[in-house]
């Protein structure tokens, strides 16, 4: 299958605390786990990604974590502001080229 | 060449018309992927090129859309008939060979409305 479940569908934080967006994915062949940004109505933006030969991986104030054995990953963001505020979709490749999209998790920053 | 290129940026139709998007990917990106997304939803897989060969395409992909990339550069997708449910943002992107799946490059999309 090329199902790929996200959660929470919203979440909303204090400015400077913590934000985990967590997916997981059904093919245990995907490889590639990429996060995307999506302001309102502008293109997706790759934020960070991460390939099933590492466990964890760090840009700044995002980390993404991937469990390959649980076939789940998960966006972190740290010390959030509110240009956090976005759609976030994570994604999972299938059959090598094939982006599987997450329905996405929409982040309010409170100021 | 600054990135994947979508033309037009908006399009508003009567239901029942045709309407053609075009897509110039990045230069040296040799493949290219459409998809669709709807609002609240992630981007849905619709049909992917390597060069000009269309290599798969999705069972969302009707008999009523159909997609071209006549010599491995620019593409196009056109949806003929349309319906309201055809109403979307249809989004272009490439990659490299080399790197089939990693870090696709988006373009702005097409928002189609159907009237």
């Amino acid at each position: 299958g090329e199902n790929v479940e996200q959660h929470p569908s919203t979440l909303s934080v204090q400015e400077g605390d913590s934000a985990v967006i967590k997916c997981t994915y059904s093919d245990s062949a995907s490889n590639y786990f990429p996060w995307y940004k999506q302001e309102l109505g502008k293109r997706p933006q790759l934020i960070i990604d991460i390939r099933s030969n590492v466990g964890e991986k760090k840009d700044q104030r995002i980390a993404v974590t991937l469990n390959k054995t649980a076939k789940h990953f998960s966006l972190h963001i740290t010390e959030t502001q509110p240009e956090d505020s976005a759609v976030y979709f994570c994604a999972a490749t299938f059959n090598d080229y094939k982006l599987s999209f997450g329905a996405g998790t929409t982040v309010t920053v409170r100021a | 060449d600054t990135g994947v290129s979508q033309n037009p940026r908006h399009k508003i139709t009567k239901r029942g018309q045709n309407v053609t998007f075009r897509c110039d990917p990045i230069s040296e990106h040799n493949r290219l992927y459409w998809y669709r997304q709807t609002l609240g939803q992630g981007p849905e897989f619709l049909t992917y090129f390597q060069n000009e060969a269309q290599l798969e395409k999705s069972r969302l992909l009707s008999d009523r859309f159909s997609a071209e990339r006549p010599k491995g550069s620019f593409s196009t997708l056109e949806i003929q008939r349309t319906e309201q449910g055809d109403s979307a943002m249809y989004l272009c992107a490439s990659s490299l060979d080399s790197e089939p799946g990693y870090g696709y490059t988006f373009g702005s999309g097409t928002r189609l409305t159907v009237v």
